[in-house]
């Protein structure tokens, strides 16, 4: 069974540095893997998606992604956060004839 | 172009009775989905729509759980004999269908369940 991991339940930055929010995962075939984020009393925003091709992706606001087929990971990454970048993180994988399964989420905090 | 809807955005009911709530997804948009966020938990896949297919229902908690989706648009998920553990953040979401393509949510049903 197909599963998503975010080790970590909050990441704290302070405005202007890069941040990072992991994510890993477990598929038995080719993993096609997804960021979205979650503002307070929203619903989810997709960011990027990793398919196939090319491993670093790049998606909306700034942010970017790596699929790393040998360690199962999509870490989703940021050269500089802003504040506005706080909200709750989610990585989602699914491979084929499944659907799409969602890590517990990460809260991304950004001080100024 | 409008985007995912659902109503109602808020539902307060009594443990026992029945609700509805109600997905309008992209136009065109031939998946549809349904998943559950409970405080402090991911997104729990409840049920899947694809065209004209049968519903992939492996993810509804129990028999009180069931959905629709009339003409292919509109879904509508049904809880009868609410209780407690059942409130939550429903949310919808629409795709063109593929399982490579992007589901667009919706703004989501909080229901509270006294």
């Amino acid at each position: 069974a197909q599963s998503v991991a975010q080790p970590e339940d909050q990441v704290n930055v302070a405005e202007g540095n890069p941040l990072t929010v992991k994510c890993t995962y477990s598929v038995s075939g080719n993993p096609y893997l997804f960021w979205y984020v979650q503002y307070p009393n929203r619903g989810l925003q997709f960011l990027l998606k990793y398919i196939t091709g090319d491993n670093l992706v790049k998606g909306s606001y700034g942010f970017e992604a790596e699929f790393n087929k040998s360690q199962t990971s999509f870490h989703l990454k940021k050269p500089s956060a802003l504040v506005s970048d706080s909200a709750l993180y989610f990585c989602a994988v699914r491979e084929r004839y499944s659907t799409l399964t969602f890590g517990k989420g990460t809260m991304l905090l950004v001080s100024p | 172009g409008a985007g995912v809807s659902q109503s109602p955005s808020n539902k307060v009911t009594e443990k026992g009775k029945d609700v509805e709530l109600r997905c309008d997804p992209i136009s065109g948009h031939t998946a549809l989905y349904w998943y559950r966020q409970s405080l402090g938990q991911g997104l729990e896949f409840l049920i899947y729509f694809q065209g004209n297919s049968a519903p992939d229902k492996s993810g509804l908690p129990s028999d009180r759980f069931s959905a629709e989706r009339t003409g292919g648009s509109v879904s509508t998920l049904t809880i009868q004999r609410t209780q407690q553990e059942d409130s939550a953040v429903y949310l919808c979401a629409s795709s063109w269908g593929s399982e490579t393509d992007t589901q667009y949510f919706g703004p989501g049903t909080r229901l509270t369940v006294l």
